[in-house]
């Protein structure tokens, strides 16, 4: 079964740098949520798409933003990057509705030098 | 402050044995749970979820408890086998304070499973 595909999977950057990352949600899901994992730690909520509208938002700086394409994927911009941006970021993609789970793509590994 | 909490770091269990997980949660507003598995540089995979109308999901070997006055929920794997050997990841959601969007995920610290063969 098709997965969430993120891309690209490992990213190196240098400080002030900006990037891009990239989620393809699971084929009829129209709900996309992006989870930031430092090292050590659990997965936090960054920002959420339904329908290519924000549903939510939780601790995602400034410096980044994130849409959702007509194509349900979605992209995470991150801008004026900071040691402390380097973590797993991590894509899911559920149904929306109601005790719909969330299934993740395998992460990007962002490195900020 | 941490709405999900797994206070055990690790558990260690005998391939063929019950592994019992746990998981304490603090927002009432929570009305969904759910365990995720992952392994290292891998997105963590949904194994088993239920709602607060529940207190009992059964899916194969693995077995959710919820208990809604102790705000607690154990996740059961039987027989443990050591392909169960991951980190095991609690998770709860719940509507927004606006009530217009479901699926946020609050998630716990993770518990490192290791079944011994």
């Amino acid at each position: 079964a098709a997965g969430v595909i993120q891309s690209p999977r490992h990213l190196i950057k240098e400080k002030r740098e900006t990037a891009t990352l990239k989620c393809y949600p699971i084929p009829r899901h129209d709900t996309v949520y992006w989870y930031q994992q430092g090292p050590g730690q659990d997965p936090q909520f960054l920002i959420s798409f339904y329908e290519k509208m924000q549903s939510d938002k939780g601790s995602i700086p400034d410096r980044f933003s994130a849409q959702q394409f007509s194509d349900y994927h979605s992209e995470l911009n991150m801008s004026s990057l900071e040691l402390g941006d380097s973590a797993l970021y991590f894509c899911a993609s559920s149904s929306g509705n109601y005790n719909s789970p969330l299934h993740f793509g395998n992460g990007t590994r962002l490195t900020v030098t | 402050d941490q709405q999900v909490k797994q206070n055990s770091p690790s558990l260690s269990v005998q391939e063929g044995r019950i592994s019992i997980l746990n998981c304490d949660y603090t927002n009432s507003m929570f009305d969904y749970f759910l365990w995720y598995k992952k392994y290292p540089a891998e997105g963590p995979t949904f194994l088993i979820s239920i709602s607060s109308i529940k207190d009992k999901n059964e899916d194969g070997r693995f077995t959710v408890f919820l208990n809604k006055s102790a705000k607690h929920l154990s996740l059961h794997i039987v027989p443990s086998q050591p392909g169960d050997s991951a980190v095991y990841f609690c998770a709860a959601g719940g509507l927004n304070a606006g009530g217009t969007s479901y699926g946020k995920l609050t998630f716990g610290q993770g518990t490192i499973l290791t079944v011994h063969p």
